[in-house]
């Protein structure tokens, strides 16, 4: 079965520094990924999604992730990050095919923002 | 264009009574989601259904627990005798899934929140 780890519950960073998020699955081939973002009171957006191609991919907000088959590891990335960015942030995967289209969740990483 | 919507925004309800949770997917969207996100846990994928069929209710929790869409529109989540262990924040997500495609980006609602108290 597939899964996902977050292992990091909570994250403090200062706004202009970079961000570096970590995700980790369990898949037996290559799965589909995705990042997605929850304000509070809000749904969750999608940041960006991985689902073959460049290892790198860019996503809204100037976030980008960058899949490494090696360490089965999809990590979130931001240059510099700006206040508003503090929401919760969880990674997911999503088997290609005979998945029922259903998506699994990291525990997500809530990150606050010092201004 | 509208997204996806849900309601009601809110429910308190007491043990043992039951409640129903609306769904209103993206227009066009066949495929539609139910998650449950309990209080700092990730979510948990309850249902699936493509079209008006449920080919995943792999995560339902127990029998108390059912869903039906019609109309390959709305869908309805329902929980019977409700329980204190199902507060939880219920998120409902669509996408557009056309035929023979693979995994297909799936758009959230703001969710429910179900307090059982």
């Amino acid at each position: 079965a597939q899964s996902v780890t977050q292992p990091d519950i909570h994250i403090t960073v200062s706004e202009g520094a970079s961000l570096e998020l970590r995700c980790n699955y369990s898949y037996g081939a290559t799965p589909y990924l995705f990042w997605y973002v929850q304000s509070p009171g809000q749904g969750l957006q999608l940041l960006l999604k991985y689902f073959s191609g460049d290892t790198l991919v860019q996503g809204i907000k100037g976030f980008e992730a960058e899949f490494k088959r090696s360490q089965s590891s999809f990590n979130l990335r931001k240059p510099s990050v700006h206040w508003s960015d503090a929401a919760e942030y969880f990674c997911a995967v999503g088997r290609p095919t005979g998945g029922g289209n259903k998506l699994t969740f990291g525990t997500g990483t809530q990150l606050k923002v010092e201004l | 264009g509208a997204g996806v919507s849900q309601s009601p925004s809110n429910k308190v309800t007491e043990k043992g009574k039951d409640v129903e949770l609306r769904c209103d997917p993206i227009s066009g969207h066949t495929a539609l989601y139910w998650y449950r996100q309990r209080l700092g846990q990730g979510l948990e994928f309850l249902i699936y259904f493509q079209g008006n069929s449920a080919p995943d209710k792999s995560g339902l929790p127990s029998d108390r627990f059912s869903a039906e869409r019609t109309g390959e529109s709305v869908s309805t989540l329902t929980i019977q005798r409700t329980q204190q262990e199902d507060s939880a924040v219920y998120l409902c997500a669509s996408s557009l899934n056309p035929p023979g495609a693979g995994l297909d980006e799936q758009y959230f609602g703001p969710g429910t929140r179900l307090t059982v108290t």
